[in-house]
């Protein structure tokens, strides 16, 4: 399967835990992006990535959210000291090239904050 | 007041019905995606649009840059094609992705 793949696909934790999602995206895109969403709503952009450099993060992206992408290919979120409203679903997906391409979503993470 | 608008919220429509869902937007934009999510979450890019019309089988969509406003159609429609519909944009400063609440559409049999 070459799709972009997330992990893991569900996570339960407690309030004031740290937690940390993966993506790895299609191989050869350069592009990647995070959004969350929750139950109901269209997604929310999060944060998108060019190779390793992040170019943009939504102000939704509170000091306790970091991504990062070091080597340009897998992507990783970390929330620090989740609160309830954290709980959402966090999804990545990548594109090739040029902005507002065609753009493939993984499955997503599905997180529970108790 | 959302940047995306999308109409209607939800709908129900009868195996073969034409359906029409509508999206509008606030911003100015270079492109804008139409998305399917299925129950199970996962989401499927359907169209990405800056101009006119595509047609991919039983859907098309169109967009109007003028009058910020984009449709999609589904022809024929049949229950696997029940789902959210979600309209996004992506601003013409190429930073900024806006999302519609979702389209929730029920076809039955």
């Amino acid at each position: 399967d070459t799709g972009v793949s997330q992990d893991p696909r569900h996570k339960i934790t407690k309030r004031g835990q740290n937690v940390t999602f993966r993506c790895d995206p299609i191989s050869e895109h350069n592009r990647l992006y995070w959004y969350r969403q929750t139950l109901g709503q269209g997604p929310e952009f999060l944060t998108y990535f060019q190779n390793e450099a992040q170019l943009e993060k939504s102000r939704l992206l509170s000091d306790r959210f970091s991504a990062e992408r070091p080597k340009g290919s897998f992507s990783t979120l970390e929330i620090q000291r989740t609160e309830q409203g954290d709980s959402a679903m966090y999804l990545c997906a990548s594109s090739l090239g040029l902005f507002g391409e065609t753009q493939y979503f993984g499955p997503g993470t599905r997180l529970l904050v108790l | 007041k959302n940047e995306v608008e999308q109409s209607p919220q939800n709908l129900t429509a009868q195996e073969g019905e034409f359906i029409t869902i509508n999206c509008s937007y606030s911003v100015g934009i270079s492109a804008l995606h139409w998305l399917q999510q299925h129950p199970g979450g996962g989401i499927v890019s359907l169209f990405m649009l800056s101009s006119g019309k595509k047609k991919h089988g039983r859907l098309i969509a169109t967009i109007n840059i003028q009058e910020k406003h984009s449709s999609l159609h589904i022809t024929a429609s049949h229950p696997r094609d029940s789902a959210v519909y979600i309209c996004a944009v992506i601003s013409n400063t190429g930073n900024q992705f806006y999302f519609g609440t979702g389209t929730s559409l029920t076809v039955i049999p």
